[in-house]
């Protein structure tokens, strides 16, 4: 199965700072990579997702970049704020696993106002 | 609204005691799937179906049983429930059986087995 990866498991920077999560994955037909974000108590919901044909998506103040040669790819999130406190999980998918899919270990991230 | 529902979102329970935590979908998503979340182990796949009356194992499958009978219910079983099953357990659906499209989430459910 798909072996993933993330880093670090705990992040914590001042507000108005920029984060930079790391995901490595080992399935090189993985075609899919997303971010999902967790608030405490909360379900963990999508907040960014690229494809593999494409090499940085933008979404405001997160962005999402792809190196699929080296089988990684980063959730960057700029001018951080409070409300980005929350738990970040990647979880690659479209691989040969076909269903099968495996979260990262997940990241805390701490922003300190 | 679009939404996949758990019932119940919290139960206490003695160990052996079947019980069963149901999940329903309404956006007529193919792929459906349980993960369980424990501290410092993140999102951990159990069971995954990806069509009627097709399910398969995750990477934790002991100890649980699924089932699904329609496309928009995807019920957890646990037949004899151990202290070691006491966790966060998350339903989620998806468009696409492959893994390449979004998964939404339930609101989990919160057991303890005692």
């Amino acid at each position: 199965g798909e072996n993933v990866e993330q880093h670090p498991s705990t992040l914590s920077v001042q507000e108005g700072d920029s984060a930079v999560i790391k995901c490595t994955y080992s399935d090189s037909a993985s075609n899919y990579f997303p971010w999902y974000k967790q608030e405490l108590g909360k379900r963990p919901q999508l907040i960014i997702d690229i494809r593999s044909n494409v090499g940085e998506k933008k979404d405001q103040r997160i962005a999402v970049t792809l190196n699929k040669t080296a089988k990684h790819f980063s959730l960057h999130i700029t001018e951080t704020q409070p409300e980005d406190s929350a738990v970040y999980f990647c979880a690659p998918g479209g691989g040969t696993s076909y269903g099968k899919l495996t979260f990262g270990q997940g990241t805390i991230l701490t922003v300190h106002p | 609204e679009a939404q996949v529902t758990q019932n119940p979102r919290y139960l206490i329970t003695v160990t052996g005691k079947k019980l069963t935590v149901t999940c329903s979908q309404n956006m007529n998503h193919e792929y459906m799937s349980w993960y369980r979340q424990d501290p410092g182990l993140g999102l951990r796949q159990i069971y995954y179906s990806m069509n009627v009356e097709v399910t398969d194992k995750g990477d934790v499958p002991e100890g649980y049983k699924v089932s699904r009978k329609e496309k928009r219910n995807f019920p957890l079983i646990l037949e004899s429930p151990s202290p070691n099953q006491t966790s966060l357990y998350f339903c989620a659906s998806s468009l696409s059986p492959s893994g390449e499209e979004t998964q939404y989430f339930g609101p989990g459910t919160r057991l303890l087995v005692l």
